[in-house]
């Protein structure tokens, strides 16, 4: 049973062009968390989807940042007209049920570079 | 407005010591903590968790302890081994919600052969 992928591990993007990272869950699970950690802090909530809807997106820049976690497929967190300050490690968590938190598992994440 | 605070940045301990990380917190409605441990370029895993209606929970060489009237939570390792060295995150839920976390700046853990 493979883990979380996600996918780039890496990804550069000039000023102003788009980034999409990819989250697979685990087979089986249908809960997809995103976490995005800038340098040197600890990771912060970004949205909380599962199949087909949004749950929580409280934690997502108003502006610029879409997430979606379609029937078929992986979750997608896209960024538009990317800048400097989005330059982190986003990180996709998975779950089978909403509960109990012990049961999410991380994936290896993707650095964002803007350069 | 950092909720889940972890207030040193690094450790460093001798294997065989016993190594005590910290956390602290300021929102009452957190019922629910999580210790994470991560290693560079891979993604945090999952180490050992508290509710919030005990003060202890042990799991082979880790224990964490929560006192709800300071706020704090500590994770002990006991014996430390080389292989602990990581940097140790912190998180805090209130359990309806899901596995939506909220962090700790995490704490780098060196444990010297």
């Amino acid at each position: 049973n493979a883990g979380v992928m996600q996918n780039p591990r890496h990804l550069v993007r000039r000023r102003g062009q788009e980034a999409r990272l990819r989250c697979s869950p685990m087979k089986g699970h249908s809960h997809v968390y995103w976490y995005r950690q800038l340098p040197e802090e600890g990771l912060k909530f970004m949205v909380y989807l599962q199949k087909e809807n949004i749950i929580d997106e409280s934690g997502m820049p108003k502006e610029r940042f879409s997430a979606e976690f379609p029937k078929e497929g992986p979750s997608i967190l896209r960024i538009q007209q990317v800048v400097r300050g989005d330059s982190a490690a986003y990180f996709c968590a998975s779950s089978r049920n909403r509960t109990p938190n012990t049961e999410a598992f991380f994936g290896q994440g993707t650095r964002l570079t803007v350069v | 407005d950092q909720q889940v605070k972890q207030n040193s940045p690094s450790l460093s301990v001798q294997e065989g010591r016993i190594s005590i990380l910290n956390c602290d917190y300021t929102n009452s409605m957190f019922d629910y903590f999580l210790w994470y441990k991560k290693y560079p370029a891979e993604g945090p895993t999952f180490l050992i968790s508290i509710s919030s209606i005990k003060d202890k929970n042990e799991d082979g060489r880790f224990t964490v302890f929560l006192n709800k009237s300071a706020k704090h939570l500590s994770l002990h390792i006991v014996p430390s081994q080389p292989g602990d060295s990581a940097v140790y995150f912190c998180a805090a839920s209130v359990n309806n919600a899901g596995n939506m976390l909220t962090f700790g700046g995490g704490t780098r853990l060196m444990v010297k052969p």
